[in-house]
């Protein structure tokens, strides 16, 4: 069974343009999940789709938002960019995510994202 | 609320020696708890997870973890290093609530392997 998919593998982007990050989970998996990972706070949680809604976010602000498809892949989008942006951005699926926490998260090889 | 707590960012061993990673855990309710292993330039690859069906939990590559209730930690060891243990680990405690999936990781601990 193929892996996490998470395209493209290396961005880069100047400061105030947009971009778009594309996750394709596991086959069957329903839940994706997205995280960013920087050298000073570590992983941090951002979002997660379940059936093409977003079931939570975490403590980032709007200019993060993302989406899920009917076939489960997920996009994530960053407007107006900033350096602290920059960052090793992971995508996580998971079957349904509904057995009370011990779903295990599979992840993806991540988007490396470096803003000038 | 939650939260993780890796003791050590770096660790450094010699080939063939005993591998200890400390993580110690906060939860109000019984927790699941997760080891993923990073390697350079990849993503989180699961080593084991603890779901309580029982307290020592054996993974891939050699790595076991022990569940200590009494002590909220959940360390991970490997009886003998190889030098391709060399990475980031990384603890993590999953948390349910509201309807939504989401991992609360430790920061890590980067281990070296030196010959």
């Amino acid at each position: 069974k193929a892996g996490v998919t998470q395209t493209p593998r290396y961005l880069i982007k100047t400061r105030g343009q947009q971009v778009t990050l594309s996750c394709s989970p596991i086959s069957g998996h329903r839940s994706v999940s997205w995280y960013q990972q920087t050298p000073g706070q570590g992983l941090q949680f951002l979002f997660e789709y379940f059936s093409e809604t977003q079931r939570n976010k975490g403590n980032f602000p709007g200019r993060f938002s993302g989406r899920q498809f009917s076939n489960s892949r997920s996009e994530m989008n960053v407007s107006t960019l900033e350096l602290g942006d920059s960052a090793l951005y992971l995508c996580a699926s998971s079957l349904a995510g509904t057995s009370g926490g011990a779903d295990t998260q599979y992840f993806g090889p991540g988007t490396r994202l470096t803003v000038l | 609320a939650q939260s993780v707590t890796q003791l050590g960012s770096h660790v450094s061993v010699s080939e063939g020696a005993l591998v200890l990673l400390r993580c110690n855990y906060s939860s109000s309710v019984p927790p699941y708890l997760f080891w993923y292993v990073q390697y350079p330039n990849q993503g989180l690859q699961l080593l084991l997870k603890y779901t309580s069906a029982a307290t020592l939990v054996k993974g891939i590559n050699g790595f076991e973890a022990e569940f200590k209730k009494s002590e909220t930690s959940f360390h991970l060891t490997k009886p003998s290093a190889h030098m391709s243990d060399a990475a980031e680990y990384f603890c993590a405690v999953s948390r349910f609530s509201g309807g939504y999936n989401k991992l609360i990781f430790g920061a890590g601990t980067r281990l070296a392997v030196h010959p």
